[in-house]
C-alpha cells in the first residue's frame, strides 16, 4: 500500500503558457502533501507543504503566484505552474504523507514530473 | 537552519564490497532521520528511519544508528548487490513545532552507487 502516482511523467509546453501537474495517493488518504523541485544531480528541494482544505505554504524564495498548488481533496493535489519560463524546466516530486506532518512520519514519493518549458 | 551533508558521490563498488555512506545533520531541535532511496526510473522509497539518539533502523541488510553526539547518521551494507544500484538520500525531518520546519523533510545532495558484477 501507500501508492503515489503523478501525472503526466512528462510534459513539454512553451513559453508563457500554464501547465499542471496531478499528485494522487492511490491507495490511503493523505492528511498532507508537498511538492519538491529536484535540478540535474542536485537534491530535492522542498517548494510548499500542503493540508487538505486550507492553503498551501510556501518555502521562502518560492513564488506562490508562479505556483499555484491546490490540496482539494485527501487524494489529489495539483501545482500548476503559470506563464512557465525556460528556467522552470525541472523535475517536480510530490510526497504524500498519512499523518499530521509530524517528523516519524514517512512520506511516500511519486514518480516524478519531468517539464520541459521550450 | 536545517541541514544534511552526504559524502559526496559517485561511488563505485564490486559485488560483495562493503558499504558506507556518510551523513551529518545539523538540526534545531531533535529531528527523525531518514535513509531515501531512489531506484533508475522509480520515485523515492524509504529504505530506513530513526526517530531518536542511539536508536538503528535497518532494512534489506542495510543499516544506520542515529549518533547524536556526532550527528551522523551513516549508512552501511555488509554485501552490496548489482540491485542495490540506485541514488540514496539521506534526509532529516525536524521535531522542533516552535520554528517553520516542523515536520519538513532535508535532504542530502544524494550519492550515486554504481555496483559492478
Amino acid at each position: 500500500g501507500a501508492v503515489v502516482s503523478q501525472h503526466p511523467s512528462w510534459v513539454i509546453c512553451k513559453s508563457g503558457t500554464s501547465v499542471k501537474i496531478e499528485c494522487r495517493s492511490l491507495d490511503f488518504q493523505a492528511t498532507t502533501m508537498f511538492w519538491y523541485r529536484q535540478f540535474p544531480k542536485q537534491s530535492l528541494m522542498l517548494m510548499a507543504t500542503s493540508n487538505e482544505g486550507s492553503k498551501a505554504t510556501y518555502e521562502q524564495g518560492v513564488e506562490k503566484d508562479k505556483f499555484l498548488i491546490n490540496h482539494a481533496s485527501l487524494t489529489l493535489s495539483t501545482l500548476t505552474v503559470t506563464s512557465a519560463h525556460p528556467e522552470d524546466s525541472s523535475f517536480y516530486i510530490c510526497s504524500a504523507s498519512k499523518g499530521t506532518g509530524d517528523p516519524g512520519d514517512e512520506q511516500y514519493f511519486g514518480p516524478g514530473t519531468r517539464l520541459t518549458v521550450t | 537552519g536545517n541541514s544534511v551533508t552526504q559524502m559526496e558521490g559517485p561511488v563505485t563498488l564490486s559485488e560483495e564490497a562493503f558499504l558506507t555512506i556518510n551523513c551529518t545533520y545539523t538540526a534545531t531541535g531533535y529531528p527523525s532521520l531518514f535513509w531515501y532511496v531512489q531506484y533508475p526510473g522509480e520515485g523515492l522509497q524509504l529504505l530506513l528511519k530513526a526517530t531518536k539518539a542511539d536508536d538503528k533502523g535497518s532494512n534489506k541488510g542495510f543499516e544506520a544508528t542515529y549518533r547524536k553526539e556526532t550527528t551522523s547518521f551513516h549508512l552501511e551494507k555488509g554485501s552490496v548487490q548489482v540491485s542495490d544500484s540506485a541514488v540514496y538520500f539521506c534526509a532529516l525531518s525536524d521535531s522542533y513545532a516552535g520554528g517553520t520546519s516542523y515536520g519538513k523533510l532535508t535532504f542530502g545532495q544524494g550519492t550515486i552507487l554504481t555496483v559492478h558484477p
